[in-house]
């Protein structure tokens, strides 16, 4: 079935290193990926999203490429902030399959000023 | 909008009691979920529904929980009787699906309702 794969944390950087957080994905059809992030204390809020292959999601200068060849959609950005402190989730919807998301483990990014 | 509101916000009970979450989705989408989240098993989807019809339950735990939306802005999710093991934080999300264009808008999540059962 469906599902998804990140990598474990916690990922402890410090302010301006740049990030990479792996999110690799199995799935039948044409999925459509997406990085949720949640906030100490919040709900997830959609952080970004690719709907089909090649497709690059962008926000907050986060990116996130859909790469069918290797099935991942690994979460990248240049600088990170103290901010941008928290927990990270790759999401999948399936193809065909309307509304249910199948959600990573989440990786708790620590940014250290 | 408001977003999804979720009530309460925290709760304590003890063990055996009768525990009731709340959610109102975001007007105008037609899927609403509920989740849980534990550090050990992480996110879960517990029940979903579309148009106020439970479409898929299979990961409700047991006969103790129970989910109801009677109307398209109101949904619940009852523990009778509560356990410790019950004690999570539990999440409601909601979103729309446009079927004309086949594309999906990703979920919006409420602020959770963290539940301690001592």
């Amino acid at each position: 079935g469906d599902s998804v794969t990140q990598m474990e944390g916690p990922v402890t950087l410090s302010e301006e290193a740049f990030l990479t957080i792996n999110c690799t994905y199995t799935a039948t059809g044409y999925p459509s990926l997406f990085w949720y992030v949640q906030y100490p204390g919040e709900g997830l809020q959609l952080l970004l999203k690719a709907t089909k292959a090649d497709d690059k999601g962008s926000n907050k200068g986060f990116e996130a490429t859909y790469r069918k060849e290797t099935t991942s959609f690994h979460l990248e950005k240049g600088s990170v902030q103290v901010s941008d402190s928290a927990v990270y989730f790759c999401a999948l919807k399936g193809w065909g399959n309307f509304n249910k998301f199948y959600f990573g483990s989440g990786t708790k990014l620590n940014v250290k000023p | 909008d408001a977003g999804v509101i979720q009530s309460p916000r925290h709760e304590v009970t003890e063990m055996g009691q009768e525990v009731t979450l709340r959610c109102k989705p975001i007007s105008g989408h037609d899927y609403l979920f509920w989740y849980r989240q534990t550090m050990m098993r992480g996110l879960e989807l517990l029940i979903y529904f579309n148009n106020n019809v439970p479409i898929d339950d299979s990961g409700m735990p047991e006969d103790r929980f129970s989910a109801k939306m009677p109307n398209a802005s109101f949904s619940t999710l009852k523990i009778q009787p509560s356990e410790p093991r019950d004690s999570a934080v539990y999440f409601c999300a909601s979103s729309s699906f446009n079927y004309r264009r086949q594309e999906n808008y990703g979920y919006t999540f409420g602020s959770g309702t963290r539940l301690t059962v001592v």
